[in-house]
């Protein structure tokens, strides 16, 4: 079954911490995609990163970081240095390439992060 | 210079009543998508279309009905409206490459209550 799962509801830190966002999925498919997209409190959903299964490689860009692990099977996402203005629901998604061949978005429940000063 | 573009942004009315909500992605993509987000920010997929032709319809009431007159546009139509439509609609595209390889575009959201 695809599902993904994050378990965190809430996280609450203070500015300059480094907070990480857990996200685990499941899939039957062997080629797949992850996405980890940004809501701030305006709504809008704001895309962050996309990662094809066949890419472990971690990435970095700026105060943001994910690190991808199939053997885990997640795909977690780390804010270093903190700001207020992180302040959002993050949301993982997958999309698999074969199984359901659609290419819809399969969100898990979201995090609400907040950053307080 | 919006990519995607939705109207209304705010929906509000009477149960049992008919309304629309328009969907406008300038950015040449072949998908277009609806997501519901419901009252615990909960996103599922509603429908998709690739160059006007349904490819998801995931298990919605037939009171929703989507329509596509071209590529560009992705309209939601829902008839008999009840309580529990209240929600936000999302309008997304994305550029057909391989399949679920890209990523999607999210319009502003409309949200949509019902009294």
């Amino acid at each position: 079954a695809q599902k993904v799962t994050q378990a965190q509801t809430e996280i609450s830190v203070v500015e300059k911490e480094d907070v990480t966002l857990d996200c685990v999925y499941e899939t039957r498919d062997t080629t797949y995609y992850l996405f980890w997209y940004k809501q701030p409190p305006s709504g809008e959903l704001v895309f962050l990163i996309r990662r094809n299964s066949f890419d472990e490689q971690n990435e970095i860009s700026g105060r943001y970081s994910w690190n991808f692990q199939k053997s885990t099977s997640s795909f977690n996402f780390t804010i270093t240095a903190s700001q207020v203005v992180d302040s959002a629901v993050y949301f993982c998604a997958l999309s698999e390439a074969r199984v359901s061949n659609t290419g819809k978005l399969i969100f898990g429940q979201g995090t609400t992060l907040q950053v307080k000063p | 210079d919006t990519a995607v573009s939705q109207t209304p942004k705010y929906l509000v009315t009477q149960m049992g009543n008919d309304k629309s909500i328009k969907c406008e992605q300038n950015l040449g993509h072949d998908t277009m998508y609806w997501y519901k987000q419901d009252s615990k920010k909960f996103l599922k997929i509603m429908f998709s279309y690739n160059n006007k032709e349904l490819i998801i319809n995931e298990t919605v009431p037939n009171r929703f009905s989507p329509k596509s007159p071209d590529k560009a546009h992705l309209n939601l139509h829902i008839n008999s409206l009840e309580l529990g439509d209240s929600a936000v609609y999302f309008c997304a595209s994305s550029q057909d490459v391989g399949v679920g390889e890209r990523e999607q575009f999210f319009g502003p959201g409309t949200r949509l209550t019902v009294l």
